[in-house]
């Protein structure tokens, strides 16, 4: 069983707030780490698929950065919006078959 | 932008009963995967199916549950005795040209199951 856990399961912040989530997930076996967000009753939108030790995307004001050694990547979003309220998810792809294993989700909550 | 869809939307069954779930995968991807969320808890992945066959599954994709690629287009789900623990929200996916680990997933809407 692969161990994909996001902390935390919530947060609530104010408009303007810049925020960081955590994903950590196995360190060996690494092929790629992908992060979505998922918005009340819609299906979830692929942020950032990411491969690199190391590397770091940005989407506007999200950004990622990976860790493929220690196991753990980290969301960031600067001056959040209420916009910006979903759950987000990131998934972790080993190097062998065609799995993409969940983390729980952070459930990110904006207020106005 | 193309899109995965998914039908229906909710499918209320009785236990025992077989239900089809049915999924449009988008037109040029090319791996194909089953995931389903029991309402608190994490998304788990069911199964992946690239060049009409299964290349992975999960345990919770036994024997009552079966994938099919029926006309090229179409991706079903078939769960063939349901069990009240099969209540969830399924979730189809597609993704990559590529090689489909570095692709991102494109889910559809997914098909609320409840069995009652």
């Amino acid at each position: 069983i692969l161990n994909v856990e996001q902390s935390p399961q919530s947060l609530h912040v104010q408009e303007g707030d810049s925020t960081n989530f955590t994903c950590s997930f196995p360190s060996s076996n690494f092929y790629a780490l992908h992060w979505y967000r998922w918005e009340t009753a819609k299906s979830p939108e692929a942020l950032f698929v990411m491969t690199l030790n190391g590397d770091e995307k940005k989407k506007g004001r999200i950004s990622a950065t990976l860790n493929t050694k220690e196991g753990y990547s980290y969301l960031y979003i600067k001056g959040s919006q209420p916009e910006d309220s979903a759950t987000y998810l990131c998934a972790f792809f080993r190097n062998a078959g065609n799995m993409l294993t969940f983390g729980g989700g952070t459930r990110l909550m904006v207020k106005p | 932008e193309p899109e995965v869809t998914q039908t229906p939307s909710h499918q209320v069954t009785q236990m025992g009963q077989e239900v089809i779930l049915r999924c449009v995968p988008i037109s040029n991807h090319l791996y194909f995967y089953w995931y389903r969320q029991i309402l608190g808890q994490k998304v788990e992945f069911l199964v992946s199916f690239y060049n009409n066959e299964i290349s992975e599954k999960s345990e919770i994709f036994d024997d009552q549950f079966s994938v099919e690629r029926p006309d090229g287009s179409n991706f079903t789900l078939k769960i063939r005795s349901t069990k009240l623990e099969d209540s969830a929200m399924y979730f189809c996916a597609s993704s990559g040209t590529g090689t489909g680990r570095n692709s991102p997933l494109h889910f559809g809407n997914g098909t609320r199951l409840t069995v009652t």
